[in-house]
């Protein structure tokens, strides 16, 4: 079976700033994806940064990276300078490869950005 | 290109009656799947669908709930006789299963309120 464990309930960060999403995973299979989704008040829900279990780089997109480390079982979510429209939940997902396509997700993180 | 969608956005039904959920993928995605998220908390998986067939259903949380999809269209998630702890946001979404990433693309939810 696999797990997603996000630690954080919450977070308060001032704008402009870093900052990282803790997300850890647990399984036994070598073969899986790695995801954050990002939801605001509106519901819906947005995807940011996917990683593959055998990329060797860390995966970006734009102010987004995912500092993934392997032997950790960790996936943490940085977002850089960080701005008001970044409050939301985030939550992290996996989905192991190979028959079953279900994402599991953590309990997610509401990241709040003070001006 | 139209996302996916789903109605009713909202549906306030009486305890012990049934509800129907529907979805519309996104066109050409052939895989499909259910999600349950309850006030404040993560994803749970409900079911999968590749094409009109049904591989993973182990997240029905019980025989109430039953969902199924014409071709590689439309899905309907039906609840009977629903209960109060039904009250929660459904979210359909889609992919194109291709290896690698196998983003799903999400649905703005169904909010089912049970009286």
């Amino acid at each position: 079976a696999q797990k997603i464990t996000q630690t954080q309930p919450g977070m308060f960060v001032q704008e402009k700033e870093a900052v990282t999403l803790d997300c850890t995973y647990d399984t036994s299979d070598p073969s899986y994806g790695l995801f954050w989704y990002k939801q605001p008040s509106s519901g819906e829900m947005i995807f940011l940064i996917y990683q593959g279990s055998y990329d060797q780089q860390n995966a970006t997109e734009g102010r987004y990276s995912l500092n993934f480390q392997k032997a950790r079982k960790s996936a943490n979510l940085v977002i850089s300078a960080s701005q008001l429209g970044d409050s939301a939940m985030y939550f992290c997902a996996m989905r192991v490869n190979f028959g079953n396509e279900k994402l599991t997700f953590g309990t997610g993180t509401r990241l709040t950005i003070i001006p | 290109g139209a996302g996916v969608s789903q109605s009713p956005s909202n549906k306030v039904t009486e305890k012990g009656k049934d509800v129907e959920l529907r979805c519309d993928p996104i066109s050409g995605h052939t895989a499909l799947y259910w999600y349950r998220q309850r006030l404040g908390q993560g994803l749970e998986f409900l079911i999968y669908f590749q094409g009109n067939s049904a591989p993973d259903k182990s997240g029905l949380p019980s025989d109430r709930f039953s969902a199924e999809r014409t071709g590689e269209s439309v899905s309907t998630l039906t609840i009977q006789r629903t209960q109060q702890e039904d009250s929660a946001v459904y979210l359909c979404a889609s992919s194109s299963p291709a290896g690698g990433k196998n983003e799903q693309f999400f649905g703005p939810g169904t909010r089912l309120t049970v009286l």
